[in-house]
């Protein structure tokens, strides 16, 4: 069975730009989450969807939002770039019920 | 304001001796946690968890105590493989649904 898989794997953009990130959950998963991973720090939660609703949301502006899609699919959207938002974000998927995520390779965002 | 705490960011252990790493978090509300294991360029792997009705959980070479009056938990790994060269994360979350603060990391090195 496949993983988690993320696209894109890199990504270069300019302040003020907008990004889209992409998440396929395993097979049968109906939970994601969405994570931000700044160099020397541990993931901080973002968003988490379940059956297509927002479930939960962390301490991130208004310009960070996302959705999940009938195949329970994901996007993350980051608005007006800034230079801190130059990070890996993770996205994570879990059956629903259980606690255990798995997580994908993410996505390397740089902001120049 | 960081709940979940690993306040050793480096562990080196030689080849066959135990690791242990630590995690202490502030929020008492905090009744599930979780120990991830991440190589670089991948996602984080689940290692193994616990819930606040326990203090002890094994798996395999894995276990994760838990002192809840302390708000402490620790991983040791016995005996320590040099495939366990890792940067290890504990997560904790007050609900059943994924919201979870990580730690910022301990890069462990086993060495020969």
């Amino acid at each position: 069975d496949a993983g988690v898989t993320q696209s894109p794997t890199h990504l270069i953009k300019t302040r003020g730009q907008h990004v889209t990130l992409r998440c396929s959950p395993i097979s049968g998963h109906k939970s994601v989450s969405w994570y931000q991973q700044v160099l020397g720090q541990g993931p901080q939660f973002i968003f988490q969807y379940y059956e297509k609703e927002e479930r939960g949301r962390g301490n991130f502006p208004d310009r960070f939002s996302a959705r999940q899609f009938p195949n329970y699919s994901s996007e993350l959207n980051v608005n007006a770039l800034l230079l801190g938002d130059s990070a890996l974000y993770l996205c994570a998927s879990s059956f629903g019920l259980t606690n255990e995520q798995f997580f994908g390779p993410g996505t390397r965002l740089t902001v120049l | 304001d960081q709940q979940v705490k690993q306040n050793s960011p480096s562990l080196s252990v030689q080849e066959g001796r135990i690791s242990i790493l630590n995690c202490d978090y502030t929020n008492s509300m905090f009744d599930y946690f979780l120990w991830y294991k991440k190589y670089p360029a991948e996602g984080p792997t689940f290692l193994i968890s616990i819930s606040s009705i326990k203090d002890k959980n094994e798996d395999g070479r894995f276990t994760v105590f838990l002192n809840k009056s302390a708000k402490h938990l620790s991983l040791h790994i016995v005996p320590s493989q040099p495939g366990d060269s890792a940067v290890y994360f504990c997560a904790a979350s007050a609900d059943s649904w994924g919201k979870f603060q990580f730690g910022a990391g301990t890069q462990v090195v086993v060495t020969p």
